[in-house]
């Protein structure tokens, strides 16, 4: 089965440019979540989606940054304009339940490889 | 606050000790749950173990343990016989009232031959 799959793996652009970057989550799973990775921050939650809804984005950094998911099987974060702050490692992953509430499930995230963004 | 500490940035050991990578968490909440991901140089986030609050008991799998702790709110990671396989950087999280997990900073566990 095909894991969650991050377009492009590497990105380097100008600041002041936009970036798009693209996730398709694994078939099947209702919860989708963009993270970004820094040496700084670490790993923080920017939003995540249910059933193509989208529920928290308080980790959205600021208005230059925006994410859609316009069916099940496809989501974008979109930045724009891009500034050299925002360079880092972007992770999607999908879940097939809550991970909160599943019983069931081992309410697993899975990842995908991460999108790395340079911005000069 | 919620929040989630690994205080060891960065251990080096010898292949075939064990290590311990410690997590501390703070939250308000009494239901909640716990945490273990797996970053291998690859990049991407491998699942560990997911622990509720309810369930203290410790938990083994092969040469990997947990150990729960409420009373001094962490969730400690212990790999036995540690391998160069091993090396990695090892990330706790916590998820409380929804769907939402906070990740601690991670810690990057060289494991030398």
């Amino acid at each position: 089965d095909a894991g969650v799959i991050q377009s492009p793996r590497h990105e380097v652009t100008e600041m002041g440019q936009e970036v798009t970057l693209r996730c398709k989550p694994i078939s099947g799973h209702d919860y989708l979540f963009w993270y970004r990775q820094t040496m700084m921050r670490g790993l923080e939650l920017l939003i995540y989606f249910n059933n193509n809804v989208p529920i928290d984005d308080s980790g959205m950094p600021e208005d230059r940054f925006s994410a859609k998911m316009p069916n099940a099987s496809f989501s974008t974060l979109k930045i724009q304009p891009s500034e050299p702050r925002d360079s880092a490692v972007y992770f999607c992953a999908s879940s097939l339940d809550s991970t909160w509430q599943s019983m069931v499930d081992t309410g697993e995230l899975f990842f995908g490889e991460g999108s790395r963004l340079t911005v000069l | 606050a919620q929040k989630v500490t690994q205080a060891q940035t960065e251990i080096s050991v010898v292949e075939k000790e064990d290590v311990t990578l410690d997590c501390v968490y703070e939250t308000r909440d009494t239901t909640y749950y716990l945490f273990w991901y797996k970053q291998p140089p690859s990049g991407e986030l491998v699942f560990l173990i997911r622990r509720n609050s309810f369930d203290e008991q410790n938990e083994i799998s092969g040469r990997y343990s947990w150990n729960f702790q409420k009373s001094t709110s962490s969730f400690n990671f212990t790999i036995t016989a540690s391998q160069v396989v091993d090396s990695a950087v090892y990330f706790c999280a916590l998820s409380y009232r929804d769907d939402k997990i906070i990740f601690g900073k991670g810690t990057r566990l060289h494991i030398l031959p």
